[in-house]
């Protein structure tokens, strides 16, 4: 079975500055997603960025992208001029490979992410 | 648009009570999903439909019941619940099951209380 480890419970940043969460997970499989949401005091889960295991290039959306290490099994979101709309928890997530129908989600414990202003 | 929607946003109800919990997308999504989240844990899946059948069911006890009417609507009945059940209930939808472009996109939850 598939796990995602968050090693950081709690993590906090300046605002405007850098910081990277981490992530890393067990799995058999060569084929994969890998997902970073963020669920705000509001409740409602956002998907942050997604990768596909099979791509070399790392996935980037604005001032959110991510090093995906594949053979370390590693999966980073760093998130670049930190805005106090960005504190939140942020979870890790894996999904199994395409053509095997509708897939849960396997999540990590998460990382509780605040902003100093 | 990745819009999900979810009523109602609160419930109370006590152990007798039957109630109804409602997810709704309008983007043709053909997989919803039911999550149920305790505090400061990761959402939990229940329940998968996949093309408006049941495919995933991860061991949830009978007094949650899902029911997807359609590809739009999905439900999740709620009978003789326990106050361990208290949590908030996240609806999920992604638009291909299994698919390239297979991304599950989340409603704003229900926050459920058992008396």
């Amino acid at each position: 079975a598939q796990t995602v480890t968050q090693s950081q419970p709690e993590m906090s940043v300046q605002e405007a500055e850098t910081v990277t969460l981490s992530c890393t997970y067990d799995t058999s499989e060569s084929d994969y997603y890998l997902f970073w949401y963020k669920q705000p005091p509001s409740r409602q889960m956002i998907l942050v960025i997604r990768q596909e295991a099979y791509k070399q290039q790392n996935a980037t959306e604005n001032r959110f992208s991510v090093n995906f290490q594949k053979a370390a099994k590693s999966f980073s979101l760093k998130i670049s001029d930190s805005q106090l709309g960005d504190a939140a928890m942020y979870f890790c997530a894996y999904r199994s490979p395409r053509n095997q129908g509708a897939q849960k989600l396997v999540f990590g414990q998460g990382t509780r992410l605040t902003i100093n202003p | 648009d990745t819009e999900v929607t979810q009523t109602p946003k609160h419930l109370v109800m006590g152990m007798t009570n039957k109630k109804s919990l409602k997810c709704e997308q309008h983007m043709g999504h053909r997989a919803m999903y039911w999550y149920k989240q305790k505090a400061k844990k990761p959402p939990e899946l229940m329940f998968v439909y996949s093309y408006e059948k049941l495919s995933i069911n991860e061991s949830v006890p009978s007094r949650f019941s899902p029911e997807c009417p359609n590809s739009s609507l999905l439900n999740l009945h709620l009978h003789a619940l326990q106050p361990e059940d208290s949590a908030l209930y996240l609806c999920a939808s992604s638009q291909d099951p299994g698919g390239f472009t297979d991304t599950q996109y989340f409603g704003p939850g229900t926050r459920l209380t058992v008396l």
